[in-house]
């Protein structure tokens, strides 16, 4: 299995701030990466794939980049409705596998 | 809009058989892969497996022996069985559609998921 790992596990930021996630894949995943945001008590919502591609309707303030076996996920400008819960997935092959996730807090 | 919906039982008794079924709205089922995930809680996810329109699978090989999965394109729904479970099986399911985009399959629509508690 290809095991995902999320830097952090947790982090605390403002309003306004640029917040950037990692995940790293145990071995290289091409682009075959894709970004989750999940608020509690509610399924897990597609926010960008392919490594880089939005989700349509999905605000531009994500942003995606990466490829082989290192990838960020960035928010440039931290909104009230982005302090939730952040999975990365792969899908280069099977299982798939979830990173752990990233809990982002208010300061 | 695609919508899917999870229903089964929230109780399972250990060593019997869960079983979930996810009826989709808005959309075929035809020509798609539709997956299961599950959440214990305060945890991450895990993916269960995935059906293709055709019955085709795809299992998690922590799960496989204990998983099946169907589907009936009549009624627009696919189903999810494990059996024997234990406490360990314990979480939310979440069906969901793996969306062919571009080359990549991404998990782009999800059923609000489903609490299933195994105890006796």
């Amino acid at each position: 299995d290809i095991q995902m790992t999320q830097s952090p596990s947790s982090l605390s930021a403002s309003v306004g701030d640029r917040v950037t996630i990692t995940c790293r894949a145990s071995q290289s995943i091409s682009t075959y990466l894709h970004w989750y945001q999940q608020k509690p008590g509610k399924a897990p919502k597609l926010l960008i794939f392919a490594a880089s591609t939005l989700q349509s309707g999905v605000p531009s303030r994500f942003s995606g980049s990466g490829s082989g076996t290192d990838f960020t996920l960035t928010i440039s400008s931290l909104q009230p409705d982005d302090f939730t819960t952040y999975y990365c997935q792969q899908s280069y092959s099977y299982p798939r596998t979830f990173g752990p996730g990233t809990k982002v807090d208010i300061k | 809009q695609v919508q899917l919906q999870e229903s089964g039982p929230g109780l399972v008794k250990p060593s019997e058989t869960l079983s979930l079924t996810c009826t989709v709205s808005g959309g075929s089922i035809s020509s798609y892969y539709w997956s299961w995930i599950r959440q214990p809680a305060g945890k991450g996810l895990e993916w269960i497996g995935r059906i293709y329109s055709s019955g085709s699978t795809n299992f998690n090989p922590s799960l496989e022996s204990r998983v099946t999965m169907s589907l009936d394109t009549s009624k627009n729904q696919f189903s999810l069985r494990l059996s024997s479970v234990t406490a360990a099986d314990t979480a939310v399911y979440y069906c969901a559609r793996d969306g062919y985009r571009s080359g990549y399959y991404a998990l782009d629509y999800w059923g609000q998921g489903t609490l299933v508690t195994v105890s006796s």
